[in-house]
């Protein structure tokens, strides 16, 4: 496994539940990423934080909410999905923005 | 085995064998790309990166091409071996912005 950790590895919440998801990285990195991966499509860029300070938000609709305490930590708030939000949200981090990013290992989302 | 860009999303080849995933990239401006390996149930994994001034760079048991003319990306995976069994998919990144933009991956199966 990376340096990267996500918790809760999956999590199957109902369109009305408000639920976290978690991101720790332990490499010293000053971005950190939100992905999501569907299948057979490619990773979508969800959001970036570069020294906490949000640089991207990829058009995420406002039931993903992101949180950034510091430049160890992520989280994503989730309230009110649907059920296409269902998919692999990986975290990532990397040294600087436009280095290589170090993925965890993901949380498996379900929406019903 | 040889694959062509994302258009063919699954590959097979025998152990020992030597492997070819290609990946096409649509931006001339992009100036740096990186090959991710994922394996099922975790998160991509760094295999290999290089940079628009290089056109080839050799890493243990694998080695990446890089044609700027065609914009053409190859990993190759020398002696393939079961473990290598995984998704792999490329990754660019254009000199703005802050993000990489990804292929949906090629799917190789070695077969013992």
């Amino acid at each position: 496994e990376t340096g990267v950790t996500q918790t809760p590895r999956h999590l199957v919440m109902g369109m009305t539940n408000k639920k976290s998801l978690k991101c720790e990285q332990h490499l010293g990195h000053n971005a950190m990423y939100w992905y999501k991966q569907s299948a057979k499509k490619p990773l979508e860029l969800m959001f970036v934080y570069n020294f906490k300070e949000q640089t991207e938000n990829n058009s995420v609709p406002s039931r993903f909410s992101p949180e950034c305490p510091n430049s160890s930590h992520l989280f994503l708030h989730l309230h009110t999905l649907q059920p296409e939000d269902s998919a692999l949200y990986l975290c990532a981090s990397s040294q600087e923005v436009n280095n290589e990013q170090f993925f965890g290992p993901g949380t498996r989302l379900t929406v019903l | 085995g040889e694959s062509v860009g994302l258009h063919l999303p699954t590959l097979s080849v025998q152990e020992g064998d030597n492997s070819i995933i290609n990946c096409a990239y649509s931006n001339s401006a992009s100036d740096y790309f990186i090959w991710y390996k994922q394996e099922s149930g975790k998160g991509p994994q760094f295999i290999i990166d290089i940079r628009s001034n290089m056109d080839k760079r050799q890493g243990q048991r694998v080695t990446v091409l890089l044609n700027k003319t065609v914009k053409h990306l190859s990993l190759q995976i020398a002696a393939t071996q079961p473990g290598d069994s995984a998704v792999y998919f490329c990754a660019e990144n254009r000199d703005t912005g802050n993000q990489f933009y990804f292929g949906t991956g090629t799917s190789l199966t070695v077969i013992p």
